[in-house]
């Protein structure tokens, strides 16, 4: 069974402050995504990685960061939050094996951010 | 226009009936189709997956692709209020790591 963990699951935090998201997968995935989910906006991806010390910018990358130094580890870096940073967040992992449902995306449970 | 469309209801349904939600996307590229149901303050869960075309069944749940409309559905025979959530579709092309993901229709079955 594949296991996605996510630090906390309620953060609340100051206007300006560095906040550290982090995310665990147990699968040995190769990939790894966070994403912001808002009401009327859906699913957004913010950063993604398919290897160790690898990323790639999302659709929206502004204001964060991302670092992944072991294979089963990926953390989103918000470096000065802000109010509009206020949202879930939500890590996944997926397989590189195509066309396998390994390779379809698994979430964590996700965490609420609230930027004071 | 976004490449994938979801009408975002909500749909409320009595127990028991059949229930129905779609979706449809432009870019013809796609081959990779999935459903994911979310409760509330949960993060989403895999429900169906299927490669190409096709229908794909699990219990109650009935998955179809429809590649020559750009059209996909799940089919939630027997509904139950555990059931309820919001449902969201997900698709992916051969290459390229991303999914791309509808907004999500909210369900409602009422007891």
């Amino acid at each position: 069974d594949v296991k996605v963990t996510q630090s906390s699951r309620y953060l609340v935090k100051r206007t300006g402050e560095k906040v550290f998201l982090e995310c665990v997968q147990d699968m040995d995935h190769e990939n790894m995504f966070w994403y912001r989910q808002d009401p009327g906006l859906g699913l957004r991806l913010i950063y993604f990685s398919y290897d160790v010390k690898m990323k790639e910018k999302g659709d929206i990358p502004e204001g964060y960061s991302v670092s992944r130094e072991k294979k089963e580890r990926f953390s989103l870096i918000l470096e000065s939050a802000s109010t509009n940073q206020t949202s879930m967040y939500l890590c996944a992992s997926s397989s590189e094996d195509r066309g396998d449902v390994r390779e379809t995306q698994y979430f964590g449970p996700g965490t609420r951010l609230l930027v004071l | 226009q976004k490449e994938v469309e979801q009408d975002p209801g909500p749909l409320s349904v009595p127990e028991g009936a059949i229930v129905s939600l779609n979706c449809t996307y432009s870019n013809s590229a796609f081959q990779y189709f999935m459903w994911y149901r979310q409760y509330s303050r949960k993060g989403p869960e895999l429900l169906m997956y299927t490669y190409s075309s096709g229908n794909k069944e699990d219990g109650r749940f009935t998955a179809q692709v429809d590649k020559s409309s750009k059209y996909i559905s799940l089919f939630i025979r027997d509904s139950q209020p555990s059931d309820s959530a919001t449902y969201l579709c997900a698709m992916k092309a051969n290459s390229g790591y991303a999914l791309n993901f509808g907004k999500g229709t909210s369900l409602l079955v009422t007891p």
